[in-house]
């Protein structure tokens, strides 16, 4: 079992602005990491994996980071809109077995 | 291209029935994962299953559960004699290799029992 921990739990935003938040993870054998954005009665959607330490991904505004020697990652979302709330989920992997964390709940205020 | 299925989407089973649950992977994806999401934790893996093989089930119970994904049709995740412990989402997803690939997910399946 991988402990993955995310944090915040959750954070609200103002409209426009722009945030980031934290996975921290165990970076011995490390493998891969997954993001997921994930709306209330909806399926998982995965954002990106990324393996090599010094990635950054992009996805129009949102971006992530990652650092597998000290093992945590950063998710920004730049110029925050309210179709941006959601819960955003990581999972460390082994190859196929995602553990995953609690998730940050984000809420963008109009 | 359709995603990952699943259904039913909610499902009540009272005490000692069974609960079937079923998973149809995206076109030309190989590889099924079953998680579980109990109140208030997050999603848990439970087994990983390619066609007619179970590949890792470490994450599932000994006891009562049991999946399979046959060469025809979908994944199924068979609970015996469902408890109220077992009232759960249940999360199906796919990927047509392992590793790095990202994997697909379904909307669930919730289970409730009564």
């Amino acid at each position: 079992i991988l402990n993955v921990e995310q944090s915040p739990q959750s954070l609200h935003v103002q409209e426009g602005d722009s945030t980031n938040f934290t996975c921290s993870f165990p970076s011995s054998n490390f493998y891969a990491l997954h993001w997921y954005r994930w709306e209330t009665a909806k399926s998982p959607e995965a954002l990106f994996v990324m393996t090599l330490n010094g990635d950054e991904k992009k996805k129009g505004r949102i971006s992530a980071t990652l650092n597998t020697k000290e093992g945590y990652s950063y998710l920004y979302i730049k110029g925050s809109q309210p179709e941006d709330s959601a819960t955003y989920l990581c999972a460390s992997s082994n190859d196929y077995k995602l553990s995953f964390g609690a998730g940050t709940t984000v809420t963008v205020r109009a | 291209n359709a995603g990952v299925m699943q259904n039913p989407r909610h499902l009540v089973r009272r005490r000692g029935q069974e609960a079937r649950l079923r998973c149809s992977p995206m076109k030309g994806h190989s590889h099924v994962y079953w998680y579980r999401q109990l109140p208030e934790e997050g999603l848990k893996f439970m087994v990983y299953l390619q066609k007619e093989n179970i590949i890792d089930e470490s994450g599932m119970p000994k006891e009562r559960f049991s999946a399979e994904f046959p060469k025809e049709g979908p994944s199924i995740l068979r609970i015996q004699q469902v408890v109220r412990g077992d009232s759960a989402a249940y999360f199906c997803a796919s990927s047509p290799r392992t590793g790095e690939d990202e994997q697909y997910f379904g909307p669930g399946t919730r289970l409730t029992v009564t």
